[in-house]
């Protein structure tokens, strides 16, 4: 099974800035990883497959980068609404397939 | 537009059943793979189970092997998830969502609102 790490656990941004959330697989997925954002009460909206490709009518402030192990999403100036958890989620060794634990992104 | 609408959640005892559907819309359902995904209140997300688009290959987590079952039909646009032997930490909400393509590893576009199942005495 390939375990996806997530860091930081908890990411204080204030609105305006940037922020870089980390995702590590413990083996190569290639490109096969996606992005999801989740606000409470809602299901996980995917922002990112691929690696990098923007899901569709999702903001360009959104980006993905990364392959292998390692990933990282940005967000380059963060609105009121992106305050959310974040999860990313390997499809390129299954079964089964593997979410991270999550990015909490809160309000400094 | 696509729609996925789960139900059939609910409270249960331990050691009970419980099925849950997922009727799908707005897309050709029986063009894409199936798949279950739970999340324990406050915690993440754990894919339990996928079937392909026609219903003949299907995967579950070792966590559901052998209690739950995954299955379709397809004629109904209708996803299933039969749950057998509940456990406690069973208790989440279930979410269905669309597979990318027929059948393989994938993410997930499109998911539907969830369905809280609680397995409690």
């Amino acid at each position: 099974e390939v375990v996806m790490t997530q860091s930081p656990a908890t990411l204080s941004v204030s609105p305006g800035e940037r922020a870089t959330l980390s995702c590590r697989a413990s083996q190569s997925v290639g490109s096969n990883l996606g992005w999801y954002q989740q606000k409470p009460g809602q299901a996980p909206r995917l922002l990112i497959y691929g690696a990098s490709t923007r899901a569709t009518g999702i903001p360009a402030r959104f980006s993905g980068s990364g392959s292998g192990t390692e990933f990282t999403l940005t967000i380059s100036s963060l609105q009121s609404e992106d305050f959310a958890v974040y999860y990313c989620q390997q499809y390129n060794n299954w079964p089964p397939l593997t979410f991270g634990g999550g990015t909490k992104v809160e309000i400094k | 537009e696509v729609q996925l609408l789960e139900s059939g959640g609910g409270l249960v005892q331990p050691g009970g059943s419980l099925r849950l559907s997922c009727a799908a819309s707005g897309f050709t359902f029986d063009s894409y793979a199936m798949s279950w995904v739970r999340q324990t209140p406050g915690t993440g997300l754990e894919w339990i189970s996928a079937v392909s688009s026609g219903g003949s290959s299907t995967y579950h987590a070792d966590s559901v092997q052998g209690r739950f079952t995954i299955s379709r039909d397809n004629s109904k646009n209708t996803l299933y998830l039969q749950m057998n032997s509940l456990r406690a930490e069973d208790t989440a909400i279930y979410y269905c969502a669309r597979g990318s393509w027929g059948w393989g590893g994938s993410f997930f576009a499109y998911w539907g609102q969830g369905a809280l199942v609680t397995v409690s005495s």
